[in-house]
């Protein structure tokens, strides 16, 4: 199974300024026959589902603010919340769906500083 | 809209079973997969299994290989997963999501509570 390991655990961050979250896959997730890294992201608040924010590792879900960026290919990514707001508070994992089980980060829970 | 519409909360004694239903709508429920994921209480989801809703295929995560199944019902657009020999371990909410497929999840129900006490 690929394991998905982010840093940090957990972040404070002021408002209004830059929030950087790491992905880190025990493999590869590029697909070489397409050139995807099939790598998402997912925000949640307490008592509600996950929610999709960024796919093949930097596409933006439609309605999804645009200070939501995501880069980074092979085993290496990065989620970047451009200006932090009171709202991005929340749990943030990430997601390989390379190959079964699609395998989840333990998660980087962004607090307010 | 789409909407993924799951069963209530549940509580079952160790060794039972249960089955959760996720009813689909505001799409056409033939042309994606449907993901089931759990949570147990304050860990990170836990990818369970993958059902092509087209022909029925399924791919279950290997821990769960055995005691899980995930049909659908493609005239009432629903999806059930049913999970067998039911421990505490099993204490979770579960997902039901729709799956681009075999690729990421983007719309969610909004989950079930599975207790397991005796």
């Amino acid at each position: 199974d690929i394991v998905m390991t982010q840093s940090p655990d957990s972040l404070a961050v002021s408002l209004g300024e830059r929030a950087t979250i790491n992905c880190k896959s025990s493999q590869s997730v590029l697909y070489s026959s397409n050139n995807k890294n099939y790598l998402g992201w997912y925000q949640q608040k307490p008592g509600q589902p996950p929610k999709l924010l960024i796919y093949w590792a930097s596409t933006r879900e439609s309605g999804v603010p645009d200070r939501f960026s995501g880069s980074g290919s092979g085993t290496d990514f990065t989620l970047t919340i451009g200006s932090l707001q009171a709202e991005d508070v929340a749990v943030y994992y990430c997601q390989q769906y390379y190959t079964p089980p699609h395998s989840f980060g333990q998660g980087t829970k962004l607090e307010i500083k | 809209q789409v909407q993924l519409v799951q069963s209530g909360a549940e509580v079952k004694k160790p060794g039972a079973s249960v089955k959760v239903s996720c009813k689909a709508s505001g799409y056409t429920f033939t042309n994606y997969g449907i993901s089931w994921v759990r949570q147990a209480p304050g860990q990170g989801p836990e990818w369970m299994g993958w059902i092509n809703t087209y022909n029925g295929n399924t791919n279950y995560a290997q821990k769960f290989q055995g005691r899980v199944t995930m049909t659908t019902d493609t005239s009432t657009s629903t999806a059930y997963m049913e999970l067998r020999s039911l421990t505490s371990d099993d204490t979770a909410v579960y997902y039901c999501a729709r799956s681009i497929v075999g690729a990421y999840e983007d719309y969610w129900g909004q989950g079930t509570l599975v207790t397991v006490s005796s």
